[in-house]
This record gives C-alpha cells, structure tokens and sequence, in this order.
C-alpha cells in the first residue's frame, strides 16, 4: 500500500550536536526518496536527495542512508545550529511517469536548543 | 534548485467568493504540477495532479468542482477554489516536477471568513 512512516514526530536535540529522522516505505517499486525542510508559513525546500542505486549521499552538514533491504531511509544533521528548527518531511517517490505520485511522511518537528 | 514561483502568499475573502491561485515554473518547463492541502501541524496532503492540456486527476475525496485546475501551458497551474467556505481555509501548495525532482512553491494561506 502507499504508506511512509516516519519517526520520532517530535525531536529536541542540543546545538551542536547530531539529529536523525528515520523513514520507512513500503513499496519495493519506491526508487527516489527525497528530504523536505519547511519553515512555518513556507513551501517545503528540497534538501537532499537519494536514488534507489545509491546507499548514502552527504551534502556538508547532512546526509541520507538507504537500506534497501529493510526498505528505511534516514536523514541526519550533524552540528545543528538554530536555524536547522524546522518541521522535515520524508518522502516515497515511484517512478517518472506522469502518474508517478510522491507520498510525504508524517512530519518531525525539529527544535534546536541553545 | 528549480524555481516555483506562487502567489497569491495570503488571501482573505469572504464566504461564497471564489479565489484563484497561480502556480508558475520560472526556469523550467512542468508538464506536470501538483496542489496539496496543508492544516496546522499535519503532512502535505495531495488534492489533484495538474497535467498540462489535460484534465486534472483527482485524489478520492477531493470535489473536481469545486477545486478547479487549470494548466494551460507548460509554465503555469492554477488553482481556483469555487464558492469558498470557511472550511476551505487552509494552507495550498504547488509543486512542478523538474523532471523528476520536485519543487514546491511557497504556499497560499487561505481565509474564508
């Protein structure tokens, strides 16, 4: 079924130090999984990325990991610093067609704390 | 990254009024654009798939009636909430696919008073 479960739905973590959001899809045909940044009253940002092919990517301060296998992605944030307080969104995309859908996850809610 | 341009940012009007919303792909060409619903504090929920020159696909619950979709060309979506009602107040996204990422525009918070 279409289904992204994400976790924790809250995270409070101390300046400095590391976050990790946790995703977990279910349709093996999932071959693009995307990482959204939104701030309050603005359209989600597009922070990484990662295709099917591609274990982990880093992109200075954050990085996405997939294990194919247990079907789970992660995000993680290393050195938060404040402006890094957002609400994160996961996300399951299939394929490229123009029916291709993209089924966000639930939410984190992270707050970094001076 | 892409950029997708939307506007209005904030409307307010009042009950029975219908409101249109532009959504526009600045440096890149969408065949196809996307419109969510967003409440307070939940995921991005998926109203409809805008398909240009073609009828929008709407998602199970979603009134085509009511929200309609218009993309008439490569650039440009747009989204007009008919006969608005309090219940319709809420926060609209667009999205562009370019081609397979997607980006988002930077909303509309709508108030129907």
């Amino acid at each position: 079924g279409e289904n992204v479960e994400q976790h924790p739905s809250t995270l409070s973590v101390q300046e400095g130090d590391s976050a990790v959001i946790k995703c977990t899809y279910s349709d093996s045909a999932s071959n693009y999984f995307p990482w959204y940044k939104q701030e309050l009253g603005k359209g989600p940002q597009l922070i990484i990325d990662i295709r099917s092919n591609v274990g982990e990517k880093k992109d200075q301060r954050i990085a996405v990991t997939l294990n194919k296998t247990a079907k789970h992605f992660s995000l993680h944030i290393t050195e938060t610093q404040p402006e890094d307080s957002a609400v994160y969104f996961c996300a399951d995309y299939r394929g490229y067609s123009s029916a291709s859908k993209i089924i966000f996850g639930s939410g984190t809610r992270l707050s970094i704390r001076p | 990254g892409a950029v997708v341009s939307q506007h209005p940012s904030r409307v307010i009007c009042k009950s029975g009024t219908s409101v249109k919303i532009e959504c526009r792909s600045l440096d890149f060409q969408a065949t196809t654009m996307f419109w969510y619903r967003q409440f307070p504090k939940q995921s991005l929920m998926l109203m409809a798939t805008s398909n240009e020159g073609s009828k929008a696909t709407y998602e199970q619950g979603v009134e085509k009636d009511k929200f309609l979709i218009n993309h008439a060309s490569l650039t440009l979506s747009t989204l007009t909430v008919t006969s608005a009602h309090p219940e319709d107040s809420s926060f609209y996204i667009c999205s562009a696919r370019s081609p397979e990422k997607l980006f988002f525009g930077s909303g509309t918070q709508l108030s129907v008073l």
